[in-house]
């Protein structure tokens, strides 16, 4: 099973600041099979990004997404209010399995 | 508009089964597999398996292979999930998601609401 380590566990920024979450994988993944969910309290994940960087449909340009091999990031450029959530990464190229998970909150 | 909506709450008790219902609307049902993924409170997604929605086919984790069963009604746009021999650890939010596949990406482009399954004696 492919593990994915996400880091930090919790980021702590206030609206307008960068932020940079990390997913290292424990073996090699293509990067089609690389993607970042967003989950605030009490909803489903929503997609953010597939493919390690292609934005899915109306997701803001602030986050973008690269990496390849077992290092995977994903950007927030400048932090909105509403951003403020847990971000997971997923892959799928061997079974499926999830990080553990970012949070970023309020500073 | 695509929309995929799960059966309510359950509360079982330890050995039982449950089954979770997710019907969809707005898009060919047949067209796209569907996943189920579940999340115990505080901690990360974790994958169950999925079913080819157009032949029934499946694929399960295998940590779930024993005891989860992936089915579907496609005259009624709903698939199910059944997971037996309760445990207290299976507590948790279960999820169906659409799988669209975009070259050999998969994106879990929409979700169920989820459906909290309690276990407790």
């Amino acid at each position: 099973e492919i593990v994915l380590t996400q880091s930090p566990g919790t980021l702590s920024l206030s609206p307008g600041e960068r932020a940079t979450l990390s997913c290292r994988a424990s073996q090699s993944v293509s990067a089609s099979y690389l993607a970042w969910y967003q989950q605030k309290p009490g909803q489903a994940p929503r997609l953010l990004i597939y493919g390690a960087s292609g934005r899915a449909t109306g997701i803001p340009d602030r986050f973008s997404g690269s990496g390849s091999g077992t290092d995977f990031t994903l950007t927030i450029s400048r932090l909105e209010p509403e951003d403020f959530a847990v971000y997971y990464c997923q892959q799928h190229a061997s079974s499926v399995t999830f990080g553990g998970g970012t949070k970023v909150e309020i500073k | 508009q695509v929309q995929l909506v799960q059966s309510g709450a359950e509360v079982k008790k330890p050995g039982a089964s449950v089954k979770v219902s997710c019907t969809t609307s707005g898009y060919t049902f047949t067209a796209y597999y569907l996943e189920w993924v579940r999340q115990v409170p505080g901690q990360g997604p974790e994958w169950m398996g999925s079913i080819n929605t157009f032949s029934g086919d499946t694929k399960y984790a295998e940590k779930f292979q024993v005891r989860v069963t992936l089915t579907r009604d496609a005259s009624i746009n709903t698939a199910y999930m059944e997971l037996s021999r309760l445990k207290s650890d299976d507590t948790a939010v279960y999820y169906c998601a659409r799988r669209y596949q975009l070259m050999s990406s998969w994106l879990f482009d929409y979700w169920g609401q989820g459906t909290l399954v309690i276990v407790s004696s």
